[in-house]
């Protein structure tokens, strides 16, 4: 059964470095998403992707995150300077349209500790 | 404002009982989703609905457009069953973006 994929599982990093975090979505969806979930907290949405460019985008997606579809597969978001309150649990999810009726379908996730 | 609203927060129940998690929520909607996350915090989607009830084995989820009322039914409750359950509502105001609840912790006792 297809299925979103993310790497890496976990990312450690110093703050005020760059991160990179990885995601391929399921390969006929063309909606992709962010999400993250700082420990403790409910899941926040971050930012949709389509048709090569961001559609939406929360209050937390700042000039410090960005999102690229590089190639046909991938689907990448990054940290440009990482601080101690981007630590959490980064979520990837696509669905194949937009609409009531499309499923959103999450990866496994991606730890990312600041330190 | 929260705009979902889950009960309980916290469910402990014996292996065999039936649960119920509620879900409240305060916004149109064009969509919802149950939602399972384990302890090492993956998300798996059980169910997305948008009007009447929908079962997979033994988890049924219902909801009441009307009312902006979910409910996520457990039968024969089981120890693997253990996991955080969370309820996630499409408005439909916000485009494809989803507003999540803050989650229901289930712990199923053998």
């Amino acid at each position: 059964e297809p299925e979103v994929t993310q790497t890496p599982s976990h990312q450690v990093t110093q703050m005020g470095q760059e991160v990179i975090l990885r995601c391929v979505p399921i390969s006929n969806h063309l909606y992709f998403y962010w999400y993250r979930q700082i420990l403790g907290q409910k899941v926040e949405f971050l930012v949709s992707f389509y048709n090569n460019e961001i559609s939406e985008k929360s209050e937390i997606f700042d000039d410090q995150f960005s999102v690229e579809r590089p190639d046909g597969s991938n689907f990448t978001l990054k940290i440009r300077s990482t601080k101690l309150e981007d630590s959490a649990m980064y979520f990837c999810a696509s669905s194949p349209s937009l609409g009531e009726v499309n499923e959103q379908f999450f990866g496994p996730g991606t730890r990312l500790t600041v330190l | 404002k929260n705009e979902v609203e889950q009960s309980p927060q916290n469910l402990t129940a014996q292996e065999g009982e039936f649960i119920t998690i509620n879900c409240s929520y305060s916004v149109g909607i064009s969509a919802l989703h149950w939602l399972q996350q384990h302890p090492g915090g993956g998300i798996v989607s059980l169910f997305m609905l948008s009007s009447g009830k929908k079962k997979h084995g033994r988890l049924i989820a219902t909801i009441n457009i009307q009312e902006k009322h979910s409910s996520l039914h457990i039968t024969a409750s089981h120890p693997r069953d253990s996991a955080v359950y969370i309820c996630a509502v499409l408005p439909m105001e916000y485009g494809n973006k989803l507003v999540f609840g803050a989650g229901t912790i289930l712990r199923v006792k053998s």
